[in-house]
This record gives structure tokens, sequence and C-alpha cells, in this order.
């Protein structure tokens, strides 16, 4: 089935050790989402990419940055995480302006910092 | 700029019953999509139901409506005959142009239990 995968589903990573989580896509949409949700809080949209532009949002820290190599995967790279970066981050998929606002998403990274 | 609000951040109710969970949105936009999206303990995101802004009747799936005050700015989802697999949390959404993207924004969430 067409679906958005996220691997991997657990990550633990060490204070202030790069981490790459990564987001593919088979349904060929044009726009991803990265969103960070912390527990029992929304999910918070951190950028997103509209084919290769990205759209940084204001208040996302400098340690949070993106790749998109192509238009099936897209990386949420953290340089320096700190223990209040330990969260689930979620990537999501639309295609854009036909899509009539509809997102779909993968099933996450639960990101530990040791 | 676009909000999102739930003032409801919990619910429980017995098995077979009907719930109404509250949002209300603030935009100055006239075209846009409101969602209601469910996120079991598994936390992935499942889409449970979709509202376009330019359209007047109250999307439905199955157990699952809404009632749309679009003047209001009022977008509540009514669970009918709830079922123990319906505990989740809620997250009401509004998908729009914000600050010159589309972007999809969410509540804060309501936490609904259904007790057998």
């Amino acid at each position: 089935d067409a679906m958005v995968i996220q691997n991997p589903r657990y990550q633990v990573t060490q204070f202030g050790k790069p981490v790459t989580l990564s987001c593919s896509q088979t349904l060929n949409h044009n726009v991803m989402y990265w969103y960070q949700q912390k527990s029992s809080q929304a999910p918070k949209l951190l950028f997103h990419y509209y084919d290769k532009d990205f759209n940084n949002e204001a208040d996302t820290p400098d340690n949070f940055q993106s790749r998109r190599p192509n238009t099936s995967f897209c990386f949420l790279d953290i340089r320096s995480p700190g223990l209040g970066d330990a969260a689930m981050y979620l990537c999501a998929t639309s295609r854009g302006q036909t899509g009539g606002g509809k997102l779909f998403f993968g099933s996450g990274t639960q990101l530990s910092v040791l | 700029a676009q909000t999102v609000t739930q003032s409801q951040p919990e619910m429980s109710v017995q098995e077979a019953e009907t719930v109404t969970l509250s949002c209300t949105y603030d935009t100055s936009e006239s075209n846009y999509y409101l969602f209601w999206y469910k996120q079991p303990p598994s936390r992935q995101m499942i889409l449970v139901i979709r509202q376009e802004a330019y359209k007047q009747q109250n999307a439905t799936e199955n157990r699952f409506s809404v009632n749309f005050q679009k003047a209001a700015k009022s977008f509540s989802l009514k669970i009918s005959d709830s079922q123990l697999g319906d505990t989740a949390m809620y997250f009401c959404a509004f998908n729009g142009i914000i600050q010159g993207a589309q972007k999809l924004v969410f509540g804060q969430g309501t936490r609904l239990t259904i007790n057998p």
C-alpha cells in the first residue's frame, strides 16, 4: 500500500550527539512536513518542503534542519540534541494545492535523549 | 494568526453513548479545510473526518459527524454509539493559507475515554 514510512520507530541518542530521522513516501506527494509532538501536546509544525522549496517556521530552533534529496525522501537533522528535544517526530505529506488540505501521516519516530 | 482552540482537555462517557467534542478557530480566510484527527496510544495520527469551508452541508462518516458553523467559527465532532476503540486523543485541525503557505494547525487536543 502507498504510505508514509518513518524509520526508525524509536531512536535513542545522547545529549549533543547529532541524529537524523528519516521519512519516505510512495504517494508521490509534492509537499512534506515535519511536526514535533511532545507528550500530551498538539503536534507543532517545524518546517515543510513544497517540492524543493524549504519553508521554516519562525520559531523552529536553528538546531533543527531538514533535507529533501528527492520527491520520496525527507530527513530531519538535529545537530546537537538537548533533553528538551525528546519528543515524537511526525512526518506528513500532501498533494499541495490539489490535495484538498488532506495530510497523510507516518507512524512517527519517538526520540529519546539521554 | 490562525488559531484552533479545544476547550475540553478531557472527556469520559459510557460505551454506546453519544459524545460531542468542541472546537473553535480563528481565521480571516474564506477558503480552508477543517479536520478531526484521532491519535490512539500508538501515536498514529488517523483522519476521522474532513469539512470543506465552502460546503454548508455537515460532513458525516459513519458514526462520526460534525456541526460546522462557519459564521461562529465553530467545528464540533459528534460520535454516536461510542465504542471502546474510540478511546484516543482527538485533535481539531485547520488547514489553510498561513503566511503564504498551506499549513495544518492543530488544537490542543481532547483526551476521550470510553468506559465499558
